[in-house]
């Protein structure tokens, strides 16, 4: 059964600091990879999507990677602003949209 | 455009009352996803409707829940004899792809349900 998992579950940092999220999966046979925020009391948006036969995707100050055969994913913020503070939440495509629990980040002025 | 969007937002009900959430997907798209997501939790998938079949419903949790895209654009999950473990926020999403799985999903708000 596929799990993922993601850790830290909360980080709290000020602003301008370089931030990495880490995401693992038990099981390699995915379509692709997806990073989602999730702002408070709304639905989740769409950050980054990375084929399973890709390596990295980037969006502006946001990079996210992918080792399939390792089974992780890390996702990358540049120079953190507080807008930024949010859940970010990593999925896996299989037969259906399996995801993590989360990272609750929060950026301080 | 318009995006996913879910109605009521919030439902307050007494247990063993039935409730009905309603979404309206993305005109066109063609696959629906619902989840469910418990406080603290990701979201946890409950089932999928390819315009108005229900191909995957191994998610629903029990056979209190049930789920219908009649027309193949809205679709309605209905819980009956709520129960306190159903309070959770209830995602819906739609794709302009048939399994939905290697693009994007586009989400909805949610509608958050509390049972007492």
């Amino acid at each position: 059964k596929q799990e993922v998992t993601q850790i830290p579950a909360a980080l709290s940092v000020p602003e301008g600091e370089n931030l990495v999220l880490n995401c693992s999966f038990t099981d390699s046979a995915i379509y692709n990879l997806q990073w989602f925020r999730q702002d408070p009391g709304k639905g989740l948006t769409s950050l980054l999507l990375i084929q399973s036969s890709q390596r990295e995707q980037t969006s502006g100050r946001l990079n996210a990677s992918l080792d399939k055969s390792s089974g992780r994913s890390t996702l990358y913020i540049a120079a953190s602003q507080p807008g930024d503070s949010a859940t970010y939440l990593c999925a896996v495509h299989t037969d259906k949209l399996i995801f993590g629990t989360g990272t609750r980040l929060q950026v301080f002025p | 455009g318009a995006g996913v969007s879910q109605s009521p937002r919030y439902k307050v009900a007494k247990r063993g009352q039935d409730v009905a959430l309603r979404c309206d997907p993305i005109s066109g798209h063609v696959s629906l996803f619902w989840y469910q997501q418990a406080l603290g939790q990701g979201p946890e998938f409950l089932t999928y409707f390819q315009n108005e079949a229900q191909l995957d419903k191994s998610g629903l949790p029990s056979d209190r829940f049930f789920a219908e895209r009649p027309e193949g654009s809205v679709s309605t999950l209905k819980i009956q004899r709520t129960q306190q473990e159903d309070s959770a926020v209830y995602l819906c999403a739609s794709s302009w792809y048939p399994s939905g799985l290697q693009e994007t999903q586009y989400f909805g708000p949610g509608t958050r349900l509390l049972v007492l």
